[in-house]
């Protein structure tokens, strides 16, 4: 079975400081890891993936995630916050090898973004 | 731009009056998906086409339903809704099934039940 956990529901932070959203997984194979970002009465919205490769991977409004596999952790991070990124966050991960229903992906329960002025 | 739509963007409807929310994409997917969201949970899926292969989750309900009538528009169908059914609807698309694909999502219907 495939899990994902993000440790903290609400994380703040002030304009111009670096933030981290955690995410962390389980999976019997290889993972495949997606950051999404949701935007109040809005649809999620695709922001990076790691499939293989480089460990850090980068995506779309300067944010970037880092693949750890012996922590098996994939963390969202940008270096300046903007109150723009205020949002609610997920984490989401696949089985390389997995069939059936369980390819499809498993969020995590979301973390709240709050970037302050 | 391509995309995926949503109509309408909020439905009201009575306790038990069937409804049907609507999903179309313009980017040309294999695989579209119905998620269930509620007060900013994650979202449940509650099944998904690859193209016209229907494939339900073991615990979504037999009052929702579905439709593919062709690769552009899904839809999806309550029959009776209740109360415990209000929640925000999602439609995603994807360009296949393999698990490194990302998915697409729509702005989302936001269904009420009085």
């Amino acid at each position: 079975a495939q899990s994902v956990a993000q440790p903290e529901d609400q994380v703040n932070v002030a304009e111009g400081n670096p933030l981290t959203v955690k995410c962390t997984y389980s999976v019997s194979g290889n993972p495949y890891l997606f950051w999404y970002v949701q935007y109040p009465n809005r649809g999620l919205q695709f922001l990076l993936k790691y499939i293989t490769g480089d460990n850090l991977v980068k995506g779309s409004y300067g944010f970037e995630a880092e693949f750890n596999k012996s922590q098996t952790s994939f963390h969202l991070k940008k270096p300046s916050a903007l109150v723009s990124d205020s949002a609610l966050y997920f984490c989401a991960v696949r089985d390389e090898r997995t069939s059936g229903s369980a390819r499809q992906l498993t969020f995590g329960s979301g973390t709240q973004l709050t970037v302050l002025p | 731009d391509a995309m995926v739509i949503q109509n309408p963007r909020y439905q009201v409807t009575q306790f038990g009056k069937p409804v049907t929310l609507s999903c179309s994409q313009t980017l040309n997917h294999n695989v579209m998906y119905w998620y269930q969201q509620k007060s900013s949970q994650a979202p449940k899926l509650l099944f998904h086409y690859y193209d016209k292969d229907f494939n339900n989750e073991a615990d979504t309900p037999d009052n929702f339903q579905s439709r593919r009538p062709n690769t552009s528009f899904c839809f999806l169908d309550i029959r009776s809704p209740g109360l415990g059914d209000a929640a925000m609807y999602l439609c995603a698309t994807s360009r296949d099934k393999g698990t490194a694909y990302e998915q697409y999502f729509g702005p989302g219907t936001r269904l009420t039940v009085t």
